[in-house]
């Protein structure tokens, strides 16, 4: 596609519900990255792909989070029992590959854990 | 731990007034520092630097790195509303792909 595209762009779900997050690349890039940007903070980075291999997965918060990229392309971002903590605007980002910095980023999904 | 600190926190200006702004980091394994824009939610990237000493410049908005003293500073120029946002720094290394992001810098620009 044209963009680093989103969905959902915003997602209110109850403390202990599950939630998927996805992620889909702009065609071609085989760089993918997850970060999450809680109010008034900078970007923490979670997770980032190389094709379907994740060789950082290290900002991953805890096992309740987990990610997945299929195909090269769609990535999956899963977040189990969710807590309020886990409320924040999660960004996905490409690049045409592996330490290109010019990232391009999705306009992110705003998640609220109530 | 790695840490990038920026500063101001938050800046409110007039058009037209020229604005520095820090990022200053603490990490091992450095490779690039990156600046970025956010406006609403998808940041934009500004600059990519490497080398220490020389400066990059696109249109109003010029940045410079200092590895020995371990920072950063990005300049606009005769300010325009359009200029408002957070401005992101952020540092790049050798063994991962991650970036580690400063808090920002809310610049805010008022005619």
């Amino acid at each position: 596609g044209a963009g680093v595209s989103q969905s959902p762009s915003n997602k209110v779900t109850e403390k202990g519900k599950d939630v998927e997050l996805r992620c889909d690349p702009i065609s071609g890039h085989t760089a993918l990255y997850w970060y999450r940007q809680s109010l008034g903070q900078g970007l923490e980075f979670l997770i980032y792909f190389q094709g379907n291999s994740a060789p950082d997965k290290s900002g991953l918060p805890s096992d309740r989070f987990s990610a997945e990229r299929t195909g090269g392309s769609v990535s999956t971002l899963t977040i189990q029992r969710t807590q309020q903590e886990d409320s924040a605007v999660y960004l996905c980002a490409s690049s045409p590959r592996q330490g290109s910095y010019g990232y391009t980023f999705g306009s992110g999904t705003r998640l609220t854990v109530v | 731990e790695d840490k990038v600190v920026q500063s101001p926190l938050s800046l409110v200006v007039h058009e037209g007034d020229t604005v520095t702004l820090n990022c200053s980091y603490e990490v091992t394994n450095f490779r690039s520092l990156l600046w970025y824009k956010q406006e609403k939610k998808a940041p934009t990237f500004l600059f990519m630097l490497t080398s220490s000493g020389i400066e990059k410049k696109s249109g109003r908005l010029s940045s410079i790195l200092d590895k020995k003293e371990l920072f950063s500073i990005l300049n606009i120029t005769a300010t325009q509303t359009g200029d408002s946002a957070i401005y992101l720094c952020a540092v790049a290394f050798y063994n991962t792909d991650k970036l580690i992001f400063g808090t920002g810098t809310r610049l805010q620009v008022f005619p």
